[in-house]
This record gives structure tokens, C-alpha cells and sequence, in this order.
């Protein structure tokens, strides 16, 4: 059965606090992993990844897929209060349904 | 990203009415848009997902008479909740694909007196 396990469930850290975030999978057929952020509303989309070993970036946030361990982090460096969300982990296998992690709510505090 | 428009945001009806949400995809095309629903503290749980031109493809347990989904164009699928009961009061979130990824609407939150 294809599932996603995020890690830790919750997080609370001070601002300027690294963090990382742990996502592992199975799926049957591997299509690509996303990152979307929640807050109050729907998620936002923050990253896709195909392929093993290539970092993605996007200022302080940063993402890498393990495919051979089954496992993806998402890191988050000098963290502020507007990064407290729920981070998703979501697989989209060949179906293009997605799978979802659990989420990991982080707390970002002052 | 692509924009996805969802609407209303919030929507507030009495027991036994319908209540129609609209997901638009702003900038793309989406042949295939997806419905979820979301309770506190719960990841998204895949409702339907709707086909353009053809009727939906429901989820097991997701009573597709309650939830009529239509999906008349490329950009537009609406989710119709019918004779609405508080226990549908929920969080109602779409999204469409484009270029392998999802983008969500901003979800509608339907609430049931």
C-alpha cells in the first residue's frame, strides 16, 4: 500500500533555529514528491522533486529526495514566526492522485 | 505558480439547502481538477476527482448523488453539495494539475446550522 510518513509529527523551535523536516515513502510507481506549506487556508506548493541528490532551493528553504532510501528532508534555515505552518509531504505516483503525509505542524516562536 | 481560484471562502447555509462551490484554474487548462475535504487537524482526504467532459470518479465512502461534481470546461469544475446537513460542515479544498504539480484553490469553509 502505497504511504507517506512524515517526522516529527510537531516542532516548536525559536526564531533563527535551523530545522528539518523527514518525509519517507513507498509507493508502487514513483512519479515525483511535492512540499506544500499550509497555513490557515489550502497548502501552497513549495517543491517538486523527481530525481535523487539534486537539492531544490528557494531562499531560506531547501529540499532533497533520497529515491533508493525512500526519503525526502526539507529544510528551513534561520527560521521566522511566519514559517509556523504544517508542512506536507505528498506523493503523486502514475495515477495522479496525491498521497499525503500526516504533516509536520512547526511553531515558530518570537 | 498557476492560480487556482476557488469560491466562496466561506459559506454559511441552513440544514436542507445546496450549497455550489466553484474551482476555477486561472492561467492553464486543467482536464482534471480534484476535490478534497479536510477536518481540523487532518491532512486533505481525496473526495472525487473531476473530469472534463465525463462524470467524476468518486472516492470509496464519498456519496456522489450528496456531492455532484460537474466540470463543464477546461477551467472550471464546481462541487455541489446537495440538501446539506451539519455533518457536512467541513473545509472543501480543489486543486488542478499542470506540469505534474497540484495547485490548490484557497479552500471553501462550509459551515451547516
Amino acid at each position: 500500500e502505497d504511504k507517506v510518513v512524515q517526522s516529527p509529527l510537531s516542532l516548536v523551535v525559536h526564531e533563527g533555529d535551523t530545522v528539518t523536516l523527514n518525509c519517507s515513502y513507498e509507493v508502487t510507481n514513483f512519479r515525483s514528491l511535492l512540499w506544500y506549506k499550509q497555513e490557515k487556508k489550502a497548502p501552497t506548493f513549495l517543491f517538486m522533486l523527481t530525481s535523487s541528490g539534486i537539492e531544490k532551493k528557494s531562499g531560506r528553504l531547501s529540499s532533497i529526495l533520497d529515491k533508493k532510501e525512500l526519503f525526502s528532508i526539507l529544510n528551513i534555515t534561520a527560521t521566522q514566526t511566519g514559517d509556523s505552518a504544517v508542512y506536507l509531504c505528498v506523493l503523486s505516483g502514475n495515477t495522479g492522485k496525491l498521497i499525503f503525509g500526516q504533516g509536520t505542524t512547526l511553531q515558530v516562536k518570537p | 505558480g498557476a492560480v487556482v481560484s476557488q469560491h466562496p471562502s466561506w459559506v454559511i447555509c441552513k440544514s436542507g439547502t445546496s450549497v455550489k462551490i466553484e474551482c476555477r484554474s486561472l492561467d492553464f487548462q486543467a482536464t482534471t481538477m480534484f476535490w478534497y475535504r479536510q477536518f481540523p487537524k487532518q491532512s486533505l482526504m481525496l473526495m472525487a476527482t473531476s473530469n472534463e467532459g465525463s462524470k467524476a470518479t468518486y472516492e470509496q465512502g464519498v456519496e456522489k448523488d450528496k456531492f455532484l461534481i460537474n466540470h463543464a470546461s477546461l477551467t472550471l469544475s464546481t462541487l455541489t453539495v446537495t440538501s446539506a446537513h451539519p455533518e457536512d460542515s467541513s473545509f472543501y479544498i480543489c486543486s488542478a494539475s499542470t506540469g505534474n504539480i497540484q495547485y490548490f484553490g484557497a479552500g471553501t469553509r462550509l459551515s451547516v446550522l
